[in-house]
């Protein structure tokens, strides 16, 4: 079957670095999507990796291990609005994204 | 601005009641998609809709029904047969037919009385 785990809470402080990470089983593989949702709202997307290796974009970066079926987020300098959770999505061979339940992030000051 | 707009935000469905969520984009997005989210869930694939008058059950697709008579809209149809349609609906859209990196609307949150 097809499967995404990621961990289900986190607690971090701010202005601290946090990895969510993320690992999954598919048929056929397209690529490693990561979104944030905050509470009540829709999720936005943050990053897209289908080659191996890390992906900078600001204080967000993302890695992708084809071989090992792994994936992380890295955020940097936490700020507390980055408190969300954090959706993982891997997309198979037939182009569907399967989602993982998501990590909820929580900053602390 | 470009985007994609759901509404209604909070929907009440009394028991036996079919209701309709509507998603409106105006991205020029071939694709469409509605999913539904639980809590401690992933996302889960209702239908998607790849062309205009064309769609497909996704994974959860029993008790709902999808239209796709213009490119721009894909209302969703909560019928009396879904059972347990408490939930929060997110449509999507991709610029074209399934691969590319999905934007999501704001959302509708079903409850039943």
């Amino acid at each position: 079957g097809q499967n995404i785990d990621q961990p289900t809470e986190m607690t971090a402080t701010e202005g601290a670095i946090v990895q969510i990470n993320c690992t999954y089983q598919t048929s056929g593989f397209n690529g490693l999507f990561w979104y944030q949702q905050h509470a009540g709202e829709a999720p936005t997307f943050l990053s897209y990796n289908v080659l191996d290796g890390l992906e900078e974009k600001g204080r967000f970066s993302s890695f992708l291990s084809r071989s090992k079926g792994y994936s992380y987020l890295l955020l940097k300098e936490l700020q507390m609005k980055d408190s969300a959770s954090y959706l993982c999505a891997a997309m198979d061979s037939n182009y569907q994204l399967i989602w993982g339940a998501g990590t909820k992030l929580i900053i602390k000051p | 601005d470009g985007g994609i707009t759901q509404s209604p935000k909070y929907l009440f469905r009394k028991e036996g009641q079919n209701v309709t969520l509507s998603c409106e984009q105006n991205l020029n997005h071939d694709a469409m998609y509605w999913y539904r989210q639980d809590p401690g869930q992933g996302l889960r694939l209702i239908y998607y809709s790849q062309i205009v008058n064309d769609f497909q059950k996704g994974d959860i697709a029993e008790g709902y029904s999808v239209s796709r008579e213009k490119k721009e809209s894909f209302p969703l149809t909560v019928t009396s047969a879904q059972k347990n349609p408490t939930a929060f609906y997110l449509c999507a859209s991709t610029e074209g037919q399934g691969w590319e990196t999905q934007y999501f609307g704001p959302g509708t949150r079903l409850l039943v009385l």
